[in-house]
Formats: C-alpha cells, sequence, structure tokens
C-alpha cells in the first residue's frame, strides 16, 4: 500500500539530547513537509523540500534541523536547541506544484523525560 | 503567512443532525482545503475549493467559499458518530506553504 510512515509513534527526550524523528513515503511524492501541532492548536510549518537536497525553513524552524537526501526520506531531527519540543510532530506530502492535497503519517507525539 | 480562523471552536450535536462549521480568511487565496484529524492521528484531505468556485460537494459533505467576505464553511449533513473529529481549514495561496486554522472540535453523540 502506498503512503507515508512516520517512526516512532512515541519518542522521549531528555534534557541536551538530540532526537530524530523519521519520515518515509512511497507515493513518489516530490514535496514533504514537517508541522508541529500543540494541544488544541492547529498545525505549524517546521521545515519543507520541493525536491532532493533543497529544503526551506517554514515559521517555526528555530531548533529544528532536517535533510533530503533522497526523495523518499526526509528526516526532523529536534536538536537541544529547541527547549519546547513536547508536541505531536506530522510529516506530509504532495506530488503537485500547487500544493493542492497533502497526505499525512499518521503523526509521532515527542515528550520530554 | 496567513492562517484561517473557525469557528466555532468547539462543536456538539446529535447524531442525524447537521453540522456547520466556518473559516475566516484576510488575503486572498488560490484555494481552500478542509482536513478531518481523529484523535492522535495524521489529517485527511476532504475537500477543496478553487477561488473561483463558490459550492462544491463531496458524499455528505458541502463547501462553499465566498471570496468577497473572505470566508468558507463546511456542512456535513446527516451526521453519524464516526464523524467525530477535528476539522481544519488549510488556506493554498501562492508560493509553497499550506497554513492550517486552529480546527473545530466536532462531537457527533449517538
Amino acid at each position: 500500500d502506498g503512503g507515508i510512515t512516520q517512526s516512532p509513534k512515541y519518542l522521549f527526550r531528555k534534557e541536551g539530547q538530540n532526537v530524530t524523528l523519521s519520515c518515509e513515503q512511497n507515493l513518489n511524492h516530490d514535496a514533504m513537509y514537517w508541522y508541529r501541532q500543540d494541544p488544541g492548536q492547529g498545525l505549524r510549518l517546521i521545515y519543507y523540500s520541493q525536491i532532493v537536497n533543497d529544503f526551506q525553513k517554514g515559521d517555526i524552524a528555530e531548533g529544528y534541523s532536517v535533510s533530503r537526501e533522497k526523495k523518499e526520506s526526509f528526516p526532523l531531527t529536534v536538536t537541544s536547541a529547541q527547549k519546547n519540543p513536547t508536541a505531536f510532530y506530522l510529516c506530509a506530502s504532495t506530488s503537485d506544484g500547487r500544493k493542492e492535497k497533502l497526505f499525512f503519517g499518521s503523526g509521532t507525539q515527542l515528550s520530554v523525560l | 503567512s496567513q492562517q484561517g480562523e473557525e469557528d466555532p471552536q468547539a462543536l456538539s450535536i446529535q447524531e442525524g443532525e447537521n453540522a456547520t462549521m466556518n473559516c475566516s480568511y484576510k488575503t486572498s487565496i488560490n484555494n481552500l482545503q478542509w482536513y478531518r484529524q481523529n484523535s492522535g492521528r495524521g489529517l485527511v484531505h476532504l475537500i477543496l475549493i478553487r477561488s473561483n468556485e463558490r459550492e462544491k460537494h463531496s458524499g455528505r459533505l458541502r463547501v462553499t467559499l465566498d471570496t468577497s467576505k473572505k470566508s468558507s464553511s463546511l456542512l456535513i449533513t446527516a451526521s453519524r458518530a464516526a464523524d467525530t473529529a477535528s476539522y481544519f481549514c488549510a488556506l493554498g495561496s501562492s508560493g509553497s506553504r499550506l497554513t492550517f486554522g486552529e480546527g473545530t472540535q466536532l462531537t457527533v453523540n449517538p
């Protein structure tokens, strides 16, 4: 089945630790996105990538980093510089340049120990 | 980037009733999309309406767009308990970003 796979479903971070969230898609989509969702809130864009080896900052990129070495993979690293990382992280992808329909993964809940 | 503002924040209805939620925005858009999110899950695309369209239907869903008032509404007819979820509007503008509102939490009571 085609889709977007996020792992792990739950992740815990210790003080000062970097953690990496995985996002893999087999939809052959060019564009991929990372969003952060806080409880009862909408989605805020962290980073996006329209093509391999290229990515742009979204609205809340500070404390996060990404890479796009392969079309199907767009991992997100939450660095120790992100002081409030507890949130639900959603990865999405789309095939078209007009961004008319995003496909989402099932999310990763990150909590701080 | 602009964000849609949704109203109401929460809506509770009985099964069989209709549910209406609204989204307002401030600057021009190319399209407006609606997504559903079940608790603890990813979002699912429901319907897209372009800026030159006024109304679209998909099954029990009806979306309207009034560009003069910069607002959209999502109507779910004959609601079911399985429709319980958060519903988000998303604004498609020129450029690469799609921005989401804060959502309406719909509860359909059996």
